[in-house]
């Protein structure tokens, strides 16, 4: 069956430290793969998106990796803050029309 | 804002009501999406329009019904709902191109309205 797996179980890490997180997936074949960070009581916003040809892709404290071979997408955050806590949403873009399909998330907590 | 409106932000509906949730966007963009985010699980695809035309219909119970009048406006209409229907409903736009091709851009969500149903 098709799945698409980020953990679970909260992410706590202290400030300044790197937070990575993971986005595995099976059963698909994304041509591109994007992370949004979603805020309790908000809907999603954009970050990133790597398409299936890209290893890596940077935006300011923020770096997204895409192994198509591992099926895997991690996703960094460097110099981590407190206002980066968030839920955080890795989405597969399957299909036409810049369909999404989207993981459950991960909640990140960074302490001071 | 994020340039998508949703209203209402709150919705309390009994099972035997008729409402309507809008979706406005001014973005420019020509493709629309809506989303069922409930507790704990991914945010399940609903609806794609793309140029006011309906282009995937995900299973989804008759008892909700989309419309899409023009580019910039789409409404969920809602009917004999169940309790297990209760969620926060996500509008989404983006940039597509016509016709089933892939062309990545990032979505522009709503803040979405919290249904629930009594």
């Amino acid at each position: 069956s098709q799945k698409i797996e980020q953990n679970s179980e909260a992410l706590n890490i202290q400030e300044g430290k790197t937070a990575t997180l993971t986005c595995n997936y099976t059963n698909y074949s994304p041509a591109y793969l994007q992370w949004y960070r979603q805020d309790p009581g908000r809907g999603p916003v954009f970050l990133l998106l790597i398409r299936e040809n890209e290893k890596e892709k940077r935006k300011e404290r923020l770096k997204v990796t895409f192994d198509t071979t591992l099926k895997q997408s991690l996703f960094h955050i460097t110099a981590s803050q407190p206002a980066d806590s968030a839920t955080y949403l890795c989405a597969l873009g399957v299909g036409g029309y810049n369909k999404l399909i989207f993981g459950a998330g991960t909640r990140l907590a960074v302490h001071p | 804002e994020t340039g998508v409106t949703q209203t209402p932000r709150h919705l309390v509906m009994g099972m035997t009501n008729k409402k309507s949730l809008k979706c406005e966007q001014h973005l420019g963009h020509n493709a629309m999406y809506w989303y069922k985010q409930s507790a704990k699980k991914p945010l399940e695809l609903m609806f794609v329009y793309s140029l006011e035309e309906r282009v995937e219909n995900n299973s989804v119970p008759s008892r909700f019904s989309p419309e899409c009048p023009n580019s910039s406006h789409l409404f969920l209409h809602l009917h004999t709902l169940q309790p297990e229907d209760s969620a926060l409903y996500l509008c989404a736009s983006s940039q597509a191109v016509t016709g089933p091709e892939n062309h990545p851009h990032g979505y522009t969500f709503g803040s979405g309205t919290r249904l629930t149903v009594v």
